[in-house]
């Protein structure tokens, strides 16, 4: 089955900074990659996501790309806010299996 | 839109209690899932439903749990009898396409 890897596992960075948390997948059928924030004591909310027949997809200050040859797609923060401090999950999708598989989560800490 | 309603918020039972997690999707999502977060073990799918018949229970971690599905409009969870190690956030989200939304989760704690 699909296993998805990610990393840091913490990311502290100066605000103004960027921010840049990375993903590997290991099934080749995944298409779809959806990236969530979850602040503490709070549900995650689904914040970009990005599909295999695009490689890049950019929401204002958020930004996800994707390598299908690697298998790894990647978020890139920029001119990170206080309000940015979360933890971020990744995942990964194989729309024939419909379930989503998360990585462990990686804990952003933006310093003011 | 209302959003994935989870019921209770909070439940803090004993050792050997039945715990029953409820949760309503959105309205015209057609798939379902319950997950459960812990620190060690991060985000586990538990099972998930289409068209409120259960798919893939593989992550359902033994007899002790079982989820039903009775309509498209309400699902559960039920613990019997619970455990410490069942002490968790237990979140419920649904879908209609690859979007899973989540709901505001269910923090057990079992004494």
């Amino acid at each position: 089955g699909e296993n998805v890897e990610q990393h840091p596992s913490t990311l502290s960075v100066q605000e103004g900074d960027s921010a840049v948390i990375k993903c590997t997948y290991s099934d080749s059928a995944s298409n779809y990659f959806p990236w969530y924030k979850q602040e503490l004591g709070k549900r995650p909310q689904l914040i970009i996501d990005i599909r295999s027949n695009v490689g890049e997809k950019k929401d204002q200050r958020i930004a996800v790309t994707l390598n299908k040859t690697a298998k790894h797609f990647s978020l890139h923060i920029t001119e990170t806010q206080p309000e940015d401090s979360a933890v971020y999950f990744c995942a990964a999708q194989n729309q024939g299996a419909q379930k989503l598989v998360f990585g462990q989560g990686t804990r952003l800490t933006i310093n003011p | 839109d209302a959003g994935v309603i989870q019921s209770p918020r909070h439940e803090v039972t004993e050792m050997g209690q039945e715990v029953t997690l409820r949760c309503k999707p959105i309205s015209g999502h057609n798939s379902l899932f319950w997950y459960r977060q812990t620190m060690m073990r991060g985000l586990e799918l538990l099972i998930y439903f289409n068209n409120n018949v259960p798919i893939d229970d593989s992550g359902m971690p033994e007899d002790r749990f079982s989820a039903k599905m009775p309509n498209a409009s309400f699902s559960t969870l039920k613990i019997q009898p619970s455990e410490p190690r069942d002490s968790a956030v237990y979140f419920c989200a649904s879908s209609l396409w690859e979007t899973q939304y989540f709901g505001p989760g269910t923090r057990l704690l079992v004494l």
